[in-house]
């Protein structure tokens, strides 16, 4: 079992729709959950960070939390073609190694 | 600008032809990695570096070697290429913040082994 699985789509959404990408993991000890995006040729950026549980909002962007359920999800509201990237959800057990466990990252087209 | 580069962006070679992947960052970050992207498998480190000489493997090291003899530099350094090895790699950098370790990632280098 991978510890962090992703469904790597692609998802196709028209404009304007709510768009919700999930991931799933394995290990209990995990703390640290981000989010990554990467537009096609280019390096993943950070787009979300949260610690343990719970949810955190940045303008368009909700990431949820749920650590009992090994669960987390990243929410688009209002998405646009400009968020058209694949996003990665990636999880760490401390905040202070290079020690990040990567998802295979969901491909996201946004339609005009 | 801050920023990580890597070079060259794109190379094509030979099995067994050694060759290396510059990396560089103007961030003075003490951690650096580096990734390698495959198809269906994301993202994986390959070997990372807490600071000046000190080095440890990642997930994939097999086949890789890296140094860090400056604090803005770590090359990749692949002995002798195989087929395997082909994909897409990024070199990161991150500070030791504590309880906070953003990475940032270079553009990326398409790699073929041929």
């Amino acid at each position: 079992q991978k510890e962090v699985e992703q469904d790597p789509g692609p998802l196709s959404v028209p404009e304007g729709a709510i768009v919700s990408l999930n991931c799933t993991y394995s290990n209990s000890a995990f703390q640290y959950f981000m989010w990554y995006r990467q537009y096609s040729r280019k390096g993943p950026e950070l787009l979300m960070y949260t610690y343990s549980s719970g949810n955190k909002e940045d303008g368009r962007f909700t990431a949820q939390v749920d650590k009992s359920s090994k669960y987390i999800s990243l929410f688009i509201r209002d998405s646009q073609p400009s968020d058209s990237a694949t996003y990665l959800c990636a999880i760490s057990n401390t905040g202070t190694a290079s020690k990040l466990t990567f998802g295979t990252g969901t491909r996201l087209q946004v339609t005009l | 600008e801050a920023q990580v580069t890597q070079n060259p962006r794109y190379l094509i070679t030979v099995t067994g032809k050694k060759l290396t992947v510059t990396c560089s960052q103007n961030m003075n970050h003490e951690y650096m990695s580096w990734y390698r992207q495959d198809p269906g498998l994301g993202l994986r480190q390959i070997y990372y570096s807490m600071n000046v000489e000190v080095t440890d493997k990642g997930d994939v090291p097999e086949g890789y070697k890296v140094s860090r003899k400056e604090k803005r530099n770590f090359p990749l350094i692949l002995e002798s290429p195989s087929p395997n090895q082909t994909s897409l790699y990024f070199c990161a950098s991150n500070r030791d913040r504590g309880s906070y370790n953003e990475q940032f990632f270079g553009p990326g280098t398409r790699l073929t082994v041929l």
